[in-house]
């Protein structure tokens, strides 16, 4: 059973703060991890990827993995409360084929 | 840029009828996943396709079915719906096989069973 956990929040920042999200995963054979962001109603959408470890940094979004730890995070720099969504964590295994979903980080930024 | 279009953006039926979601994948992607995402949930994956072959299943139920096409435009059938199947219906589309397979999410079927 592949678990993808993520806190589910919310969790509130200050505007130009940074925010960290964070989520673990149990399948030691996921090879890519991505981060979507998804407005209430609205589809996700892709922020970023990342399959090595180390940092990846696109814009004021970083993501950082840790395969050893099976950990992954996105940090936000300087928040603005269009950045208000749920992040959800998506972890896939090698063969590309389905994601398993976190349930979510609530993010609300408040001006 | 194209992105991936679905049909229709809302629908709604009752107890027991039929529907049918259409899904047309951004141009060259070979590959198309459904999943479904109730209220205050992840999005639960269900199916997908790879060059018009079934490629991996999830927990769709054996109510539904789904198919690619040649055109790689992909359609989900859900018969007999139930009060449970509300939910909004998300088609994702990506280039296939290999890493990273970056999947791009259409803006979702809205489905009321009355």
């Amino acid at each position: 059973q592949k678990e993808v956990e993520q806190n589910s929040g919310p969790l509130s920042v200050p505007e130009g703060a940074i925010a960290s999200l964070n989520c673990t995963y149990s399948d030691r054979g996921s090879q890519s991890f991505f981060w979507y962001r998804q407005y209430s109603g609205k589809s996700p959408e892709l922020i970023m990827f990342i399959y090595s470890n180390g940092d990846k940094e696109d814009g004021r979004f970083t993501a950082q993995l840790n395969k050893a730890s099976q950990y992954v995070s996105l940090l936000i720099r300087d928040s603005q409360p269009s950045d208000s969504a749920t992040y959800l964590c998506a972890v896939n295994e090698g063969d590309g084929q389905n994601f398993v979903f976190g349930p979510g980080t609530r993010l609300s930024v408040l001006p | 840029a194209a992105g991936v279009i679905q049909s229709p953006r809302h629908l709604i039926k009752e107890k027991r009828e039929t529907a049918t979601l259409k899904c047309y994948p951004i141009p060259r992607h070979d590959t198309v996943y459904w999943y479904q995402q109730g209220p205050g949930q992840d999005p639960q994956f269900l199916i997908s396709f790879y060059e018009k072959m079934q490629s991996d299943k999830g927990s769709i139920p054996d109510r539904f079915s789904a198919q690619q096409f040649s055109d790689y435009h992909s359609e989900l059938n859900m018969s007999s719906l139930e009060l449970g199947d509300s939910a909004l219906y998300f088609c994702a589309s990506s280039l296939g096989k290999g890493l990273p397979d970056e999947q791009y999410f259409g803006p979702g079927t809205r489905l009321t069973v009355t």
